[in-house]
């Protein structure tokens, strides 16, 4: 069956430093790739949206990229700051299919 | 304002009882979703629905039943087969013109 795993459950990383985060998926052929953050009680908000066949997708200080042959994505955050502390969660889907999700990374920054 | 909502917020079940959780949106999204988090986990799916009357199981179905009778509406019961139910339940709808989930805020169900 299909599995996801995000790298740590949890990463501590010192404020303006780039925080970043892996998501690596088994046994799937994503149409695209999803990252959501997590904020403690609430719903995930979804952040960013890349496609089987783009390589690299940036939105602000957000960056993604997919390697399809590696069957990974990374996520980076630039410039960081304590607001960015919450959890991300790693999103796979084909077309017209279910989305599933990693078990995701509680991203810590330190002021 | 456009969103999704799900009551009631926090919720009781009490032993061999059935429960319903509401989720309602008015996105005008065909798809919904239903996944359970527990502390520190990630998303599991339990159901998902792509049209009006019609649903599939996800990776855990066991325990829960859904509906899904009008496009605004996809409540999920949780059946007393369910032995550990105690968990945080999200809803979402798909936008699939831009492939993302909405989410909404949550409901917290637990075991009395």
């Amino acid at each position: 069956s299909q599995k996801i795993e995000q790298n740590s459950e949890a990463l501590n990383i010192q404020e303006g430093k780039t925080a970043t985060l892996t998501c690596n998926y088994t046994n799937y052929s994503p149409a695209y790739l999803q990252w959501y953050r997590q904020d403690p009680g609430r719903g995930p908000v979804f952040l960013l949206l890349i496609r089987e066949n783009e390589k690299e997708k940036r939105k602000e200080r957000l960056k993604v990229t997919f390697d399809t042959t590696l069957k990974q994505s990374l996520f980076h955050i630039t410039a960081s700051q304590p607001a960015d502390s919450a959890t991300y969660l790693c999103a796979l889907a084909r077309r017209d299919d279910k989305i599933i999700f990693g078990k995701g990374t509680r991203l810590h920054i330190l002021p | 304002d456009g969103g999704i909502t799900q009551s009631p917020k926090y919720l009781f079940r009490k032993e061999g009882q059935n429960v319903t959780l509401s989720c309602e949106q008015n996105l005008n999204h065909d798809a919904m979703y239903w996944y359970r988090q527990d502390p520190g986990q990630g998303l599991r799916l339990i159901y998902y629905s792509q049209i009006v009357n019609d649903f599939q199981k996800g990776d855990i179905a066991e325990g829960y039943s859904v509906s899904r009778e009008k496009k605004e509406s996809f409540p999920l019961t949780v059946t007393s087969a369910q032995k550990n139910p105690t968990a945080f339940y999200l809803c979402a709808s798909l936008d699939a013109t831009n492939e993302k989930l909405f989410f909404g805020s949550g409901t917290q169900l637990s075991v009395l």
